[in-house]
């Protein structure tokens, strides 16, 4: 079976700080992981996805992930905070079948 | 190319009624999944459907019944609505030859129908 749990259910950074964001999967198969971004209102926009090829992935708007098979982690960084960048993030994993597992999502808001 | 669209944006039934969501895939697309978002929580599968079949289904009742249609178009049905059922529906779809496997492809979202039950 497959899962992620979101550590914060709220971040806080200030404008230039960096962003991280933490995932955490289970799953009984190697994990294809994603994370999403939804911004008030609107659907959800793919970020960036783990597809095994490379462990350090990077995805649009200066977001990036590292997938660590030892931590069973694949949180999302970015060097610099942007005000654009408030929204909720949602980490997600690829169960059989092509269905997706959600967490329960995290919401970043960025400080001026 | 449109991606994922669905209607309609927003709507609100009483409790008891029947709702009718329609989603209309990427082009290219012809696998359909449905999510329910409720507030403050990440989506939760529904189900999925592929060549007008529902292939998967997550934990939800039967009230929630689905369609597919040749175009690859799908609607979501919803019976008997309850105060709970009030949420952001998503519609997601993925491509040819996604259906049923185990792949690393990502699913394209549409905006979603707000569904308020009162």
């Amino acid at each position: 079976a497959q899962s992620v749990t979101q550590l914060g259910s709220h971040v806080s950074v200030s404008e230039g700080a960096l962003v991280l964001l933490r995932c955490n999967y289970s799953s009984s198969v190697p994990p294809y992981l994603f994370w999403y971004v939804q911004y008030p209102n609107q659907g959800l926009q793919l970020l960036l996805k783990y597809t095994s090829a490379a462990t350090l992935v990077k995805g649009i708007n200066g977001f990036e992930a590292e997938f660590k098979k030892s931590e069973t982690s694949f949180h999302l960084t970015k060097p610099s905070a942007h005000m654009s960048d408030a929204a909720e993030y949602f980490c997600a994993v690829s169960g059989g079948g092509n269905q997706f597992y959600f967490g329960t999502g995290t919401s970043l808001t960025v400080i001026p | 190319d449109a991606g994922v669209t669905q209607s309609p944006t927003h709507l609100i039934k009483t409790r008891g009624q029947q709702v009718t969501l329609r989603c209309s895939p990427k082009s290219g697309h012809d696998t359909v999944s449905w999510y329910q978002q409720a507030l403050g929580q990440g989506p939760q599968f529904i189900f999925q459907y592929y060549e007008e079949e529902e292939r998967q289904r997550g934990n939800f009742p039967d009230r929630f019944s689905g369609h597919q249609f040749p175009n690859y178009s799908s609607e979501l049905n919803v019976n008997a609505l309850l105060l709970g059922d009030s949420a952001l529906y998503l519609c997601a779809s993925s491509p040819r030859g996604t259906a049923g496997t185990y792949s690393s492809y990502e699913q394209y979202f549409g905006p979603g129908t707000r569904l308020t039950v009162t």
